[in-house]
């Protein structure tokens, strides 16, 4: 199984401020086809995980544009350009190249500071 | 309004059955894989288990292979898990989630809309 493995574990912002999530996978997620098989989500407290972006680096519908995926292979960040107050909770990464199972990270905590 | 509503969960024995129900609306239900994932108390998201549109292609996470088994009714847009053998450690929210690509058969795709969650309890 593909292991999914994320940094840091809990992340302290200044509203304003960007912030970045890495995520590490331990087999290449690139497929063929030149997409990489990676997927955010946002958990925010009390509520269902909803998608942020897919396919590493495609933003899902209504997610606003500070959001944003990067990378390729096996390493991938998510930043978000300027924190706000509603952009706090837990961030999973997921793969879904190689399943199953789809594998998720431990998950990011970002709080406000 | 695009709405995934699980139902099904409580407390169970260790040991025992549970059946776990997932009612889709707003969505083209039969076009679309879906999928499981439970959450722990306090813990991260595990996926469970998947299925495509067309129930040919289904897949466990090991951890519940041969005691749970997923199914659909396209005709009327629900989902379900039927879970037997439950152990404490399956103790979490189930949510139940549309897979967002579109008549895929045999692959899986991020996961774009979640349900609020059933939550199932095995204790004795």
């Amino acid at each position: 199984d593909i292991v999914m493995t994320q940094s840091p574990l809990s992340l302290s912002v200044i509203p304003g401020e960007p912030a970045s999530i890495s995520c590490r996978s331990s087999q290449s997620l690139l497929h063929s086809n030149g997409n990489n098989y990676v997927d955010w989500y946002l958990q925010k407290p009390g509520q269902s995980p909803q998608l942020l972006i897919y396919l590493g680096s495609y933003r899902a519908s209504g997610v606003p544009d500070r959001f944003s995926g990067s990378g390729s292979g096996t390493d991938f960040t998510l930043k978000i350009s300027r924190v706000e107050a509603e952009d706090v909770g837990v961030y999973y990464c997921m793969q879904v190249l190689q399943t199953p199972p789809l594998t998720f990270g431990g998950g990011t905590k970002v709080e406000i500071k | 309004e695009v709405q995934l509503v699980e139902s099904g969960g409580g407390l169970v024995q260790p040991g025992r059955s549970l059946r776990l129900s997932c009612a889709a609306s707003g969505i083209r239900f039969g076009d679309h894989g879906m999928h499981w994932v439970r959450q722990a108390p306090g813990k991260g998201l595990e996926w469970v288990s998947g299925i495509n549109y067309n129930s040919v292609y289904i897949a466990y996470a090991d951890s519940v292979k041969g005691r749970f088994t997923v199914s659909r009714d396209n005709a009327k847009n629900a989902l379900y898990l039927q879970m037997s053998d439950l152990r404490s450690e399956d103790t979490a929210l189930y949510y139940c989630v549309k897979d967002m690509c579109y008549h895929n058969p045999t692959d899986f795709c991020a996961l774009d809309v979640w349900g609020q969650g059933t939550t199932v309890t095995v204790s004795s």
